[in-house]
């Protein structure tokens, strides 16, 4: 079946480092994928949509600068967390959906825990 | 925007009894809902869905129900099973490849 892949699943890092995370999707294309925020016993928040060739959508109150994405390809999005520090400390999940006919339920990865220090 | 409330936030059922989970919604507009079962450090992974024309679906032991009336929709396990336990979160979206809204989840407990 349709899987997602992260990279990293873990990440501890130092206060002000920036950390990028990646989205695969392994066996179909994807023009949209979406990155999602969990904190500890909560639910997943929509962070932004990440759209292949154009620029993301934020949801509100998600800082643009701080999180970057980028879609360059119909199987890889990036999220970058520029200059993190201990409340980006969360769990970051990506999702994404098949294109064409037939197209099939979105699709999770299994996430990265990022600890900042 | 779209507001989706999930309930119980806990629960614990006897190994072999059922278990329901409900959730309601806001946009009439909402066409798509999933359900999804999420095991400690895993991203979440679907477990049924349905869309807004249909009333009741179900694979195996697992069913959802929907009433687009009211706007709530619940997921029903029958026959639980140690590996049921986990937390379920029902969502809401307009299509299957549009973005999800979640409920807050439920911590499902099956007790031996």
């Amino acid at each position: 079946g349709a899987v997602v892949s992260q990279h990293p699943s873990r990440v501890i890092c130092k206060s002000g480092t920036s950390v990028k995370i990646e989205c695969r999707s392994l066996d179909f294309q994807a023009t949209t994928m979406f990155w999602y925020r969990q904190f500890p016993k909560q639910s997943l928040m929509l962070m932004a949509t990440s759209n292949e060739g154009s620029k993301a959508t934020y949801e509100q109150g998600v800082e643009k600068d701080k999180f970057l994405i980028n879609h360059a390809s119909l199987t890889l999005s990036t999220l970058t967390v520029t200059s993190a520090h201990p409340e980006d400390s969360s769990f970051y999940i990506c999702s994404a959906s098949s294109v064409g006919p037939g197209f099939g339920p979105q699709h999770f990865g299994d996430g990265t825990r990022l600890s900042i220090l | 925007g779209e507001n989706v409330e999930q309930h119980p936030s806990t629960l614990s059922v006897q190994e072999g009894d059922s278990a329901v989970i409900k959730c309601t919604y806001s946009d009439s507009a909402s066409n798509y809902f999933p359900w999804y079962k999420q095991e400690l450090g895993k991203g979440p992974q679907l477990i049924i869905d349905i869309r807004s024309n249909v009333g009741e679906k179900k694979d195996q032991r697992i069913a959802v129900t929907l009433n687009k009336t009211a706007k709530h929709f619940s997921l029903h396990i029958t026959e639980t099973q140690p590996e049921d336990s986990a937390v379920y979160f029902c969502a809401v979206s307009m299509n299957r490849d549009d973005k999800i809204i979640f409920g807050k989840g439920t911590r499902l407990h099956i007790l031996p």
